[in-house]
């Protein structure tokens, strides 16, 4: 298995906290993403990374941010969870290059 | 943009037989990779199959087979001898080669259940 790991797997908030979800890869992998996965929409993405401190929007970015401090943490957060954010979230990685992602276990974000 | 399309939310095959996922895509590129991805009931994204574009034979992995018709954009996935534990979701996805971000367009996802 690919060295992914995100933190925390599961977490329910209330609507209008900070919400930070982290994911950590031991690869050293170039490019790390997150995605949403909500049933009927498959897994969309919400922002991408491609180097430290190098990130840029996916096609659902409204409401997030992210940051890459370092090559091996890629932190996605929510400044004021609202209950449309409730969703599995995936961090994934890649080497670029032409070749597949590889995917974190998944975090269940339910914001009440 | 490049879209995904699965047109079959939910499919059901019985222990031993084959089944065939659909998948069609939409994109102006020319260079490009498709994917099937399988999510069990673990949630795990698994990767069951590649396929090149510029490659014109079809993809295959022990069980799973893919039918890639790159004229007609289409990307079907067959599951031979099918096992209880290919009951999962099953997501076609798309990624633009040699450039930018890499990043997967996905489809909606099949269900699949394998029927005792």
């Amino acid at each position: 298995d690919a060295g992914i790991t995100q933190s925390p797997r599961h977490k329910v908030t209330e609507t209008g906290t900070p919400v930070t979800l982290r994911c950590h890869q031991t690869e050293n992998h170039r490019y790390m993403y997150w995605y949403r996965q909500d049933p009927g929409h498959g897994l969309r993405l919400i922002h991408y990374s491609y180097g430290v401190k190098d990130t840029d929007k996916g096609e659902v970015s409204d409401g997030y941010s992210v940051s890459r401090s370092k090559t091996e943490d890629f932190l996605l957060t929510l400044e004021s969870a609202t209950s449309s954010q409730t969703s599995v979230y995936f961090c994934a990685i890649g080497s670029g290059e032409n070749t597949e992602a590889f995917f974190g276990q998944g975090t269940r974000l339910t914001v009440v | 943009a490049q879209t995904v399309t699965q047109s079959q939310p939910e499919m059901s095959v019985q222990e031993a037989e084959t089944v065939t996922l659909s998948c069609t895509y939409d994109t102006s590129e020319n260079n490009y990779y498709l994917f099937w991805y399988k999510q069990p009931p673990s949630r795990q994204m698994i990767l069951v199959i590649r396929q090149e574009a510029y490659k014109q034979q079809n993809a295959t992995e022990n069980r799973f087979s893919v039918n890639f018709q790159k004229a007609a954009k289409s990307f079907s996935l067959k599951i031979s001898d099918s096992q209880l534990g290919d009951t999962a979701m099953y997501f076609c996805a798309f990624m633009i080669a040699g450039a930018g971000s890499y990043q997967l367009t996905f489809g909606k996802g099949t269900k699949l259940s394998v029927i005792p």
